[in-house]
């Protein structure tokens, strides 16, 4: 079954870090690109980043930078990310999610086909 | 802010068709893909592409594509298109992916 399952929820104090895990199965773990993506309470979508395959390049957001680090171990087919020096802002559902890319009459698309159910992190004192 | 912009709400009447727009100047030379988000749940995937539908999306929901803007119509809407619906796609330095801020879609 192709699915990628996450760590469970996290309650931290601000200034600390969390890691979350995202574990894949069910297709080849090198073959695509991974994405996180966070949700707060009531609003949109958030893209944070992406890790390559082979886990030797990474893209953040801007305003994250500095504060995120995605890693991914191909030998357990496992993707990771963690937020450092967390405020109550970054309270919010997190999301793994694989992205597939491909071309449409010379266009480029990218696009999320399967997603993490989600790890809801909540920052507080 | 960002790069790719949605109207915040739309309505439709119930059978009817109704257009969501996303448009940003990354999508002059990208495609957008389309999500589709009910409460409480992880955003599906609807639209990729030119009009490309994952399995088990309806024919009644449709992308397209003209300058900046992408668009994801849905014809024949139903109770059950309530959702939010969002766009994603590269940002306009290449560099980086960006979400649109989503719209919520009512059915009345």
């Amino acid at each position: 079954q192709v699915q990628l399952v996450q760590s469970g929820a996290e309650v931290k104090k601000p200034g600390a870090s969390v890691k979350i895990s995202c574990k894949a199965s069910g297709y080849i773990f090198t073959n695509y690109w991974m994405h996180w993506v966070r949700q707060a309470p009531g609003q949109g979508l958030e893209w944070m980043g992406v890790i390559n395959p082979s886990g030797d390049s990474t893209r953040y957001a801007q305003k994250l930078e500095g504060r995120l680090t995605m890693t991914r171990d191909t030998s357990t087919t496992t993707a990771y990310m963690e937020l450092s020096s967390l405020r109550p802002e970054d309270t919010a559902v997190y999301y793994c999610v694989r992205d597939t890319s491909a071309t449409y009459d010379g266009r480029p698309c990218w696009f999320l086909g399967l997603w993490g159910r989600g790890t809801l992190v909540i920052v507080s004192s | 802010s960002s790069e790719l912009t949605q109207d915040p709400a739309v309505s439709v009447a119930l059978g009817q068709t109704v257009r969501i727009t996303c448009q940003g100047d990354s999508l002059r030379s990208s495609y957008a893909s389309w999500y589709q988000q009910k409460p409480g749940q992880a955003p599906l995937l609807v639209i990729y592409g030119k009009n490309n539908r994952p399995s088990g999306i309806p024919d009644r929901i449709s992308g397209s594509s003209s300058g900046n803007t992408a668009s994801l119509t849905i014809a024949g809407a139903q109770a059950g298109d309530e959702a939010d619906y969002y766009c994603f796609s590269r940002d306009s330095s290449g560099d980086r992916w960006v979400f649109g801020g989503g719209t919520q879609l009512t059915v009345l």
